[in-house]
């Protein structure tokens, strides 16, 4: 079975830093890209960042390009996403993903989510 | 970057009634090498993860109860819920995945009478 467990979110002032982590088993991690969501408290799904299965491509979405990186160790099966100069803005529940057999970006698996909470 | 437009954002029906989501996207999602449209929905109930329902416009995610439809082309997409149930009580998004950035509609509230 996958499973996908984010870890790390907490309350961090503004402008401090943050390392979440989304730790996957029951499947071979290094054969999948991964990527990082966000949801605002009552609001809607952003897709923040993706990272290909050898690192060797990396997205990012302009609200955080220059602010957030994404990067992975897959000797651990361990994905992480560092938040740098945090904003209030930032105040969401934070979800990684991965895509079902099927080739493609949309998206299977979902953890259940680890909270961040920028505030002073 | 491409813009997804849903609508409604809310909507309240009775059990047994069918629903239609619309999504309108700023560009086509139809890739001219393989013909098909890049357009995923997905349903989030109240505290929970979202989950796949359906990719490239109207495959069926498994596991999927056939009364979910997707449908479409171009720049407008439809959900269909046929005959719908009281656990259908969610949040419902659509979501391009033609290219990056990866875009999602502001989602749709249903709510059964």
């Amino acid at each position: 079975e996958v499973q996908l467990v984010e870890s790390g979110g907490g309350l961090v002032q503004p402008g401090r830093s943050l390392r979440l982590s989304c730790v996957a088993s029951g499947f071979t991690f290094s054969d999948y890209g991964m990527n990082w969501f966000r949801q605002a408290p009552g609001k809607g799904l952003e897709w923040i960042s993706y990272i290909s299965s050898s690192s060797g491509t990396i997205y990012y979405a302009d609200t955080v390009k220059g602010r957030f990186t994404i990067s992975r160790d897959n000797a651990r099966n361990t994905l992480y996403l560092q938040l740098s100069s945090l904003r209030s803005e930032d105040t969401a529940l934070y979800y990684c993903g991965r895509r079902g057999i099927t080739p493609g970006f949309w998206f299977s698996y979902w953890g259940q989510g680890t909270l961040v909470t920028v505030s002073s | 970057d491409i813009v997804m437009t849903q609508s409604p954002s809310s909507l309240a029906v009775s059990a047994g009634e069918t629903v239609t989501i619309n999504c309108k996207s700023s560009q086509s999602l139809l890739s001219r090498v393989n013909h098909k449209n890049y357009l995923a929905w997905y349903q989030q109930k109240p505290g929970q993860s979202p989950k796949l329902l359906i990719y490239l416009t109207s495959t069926r995610e498994s596991g999927v109860p056939d009364r979910f439809i997707g449908s479409g082309s171009g720049t407008d997409f439809t959900l269909t819920i046929s005959s719908v149930q009281a656990e259908d009580l969610a949040d419902y998004y659509c979501q391009q995945h033609y290219g990056f950035p990866l875009t999602f509609g502001s989602g749709t509230k249903l709510e059964i009478k």
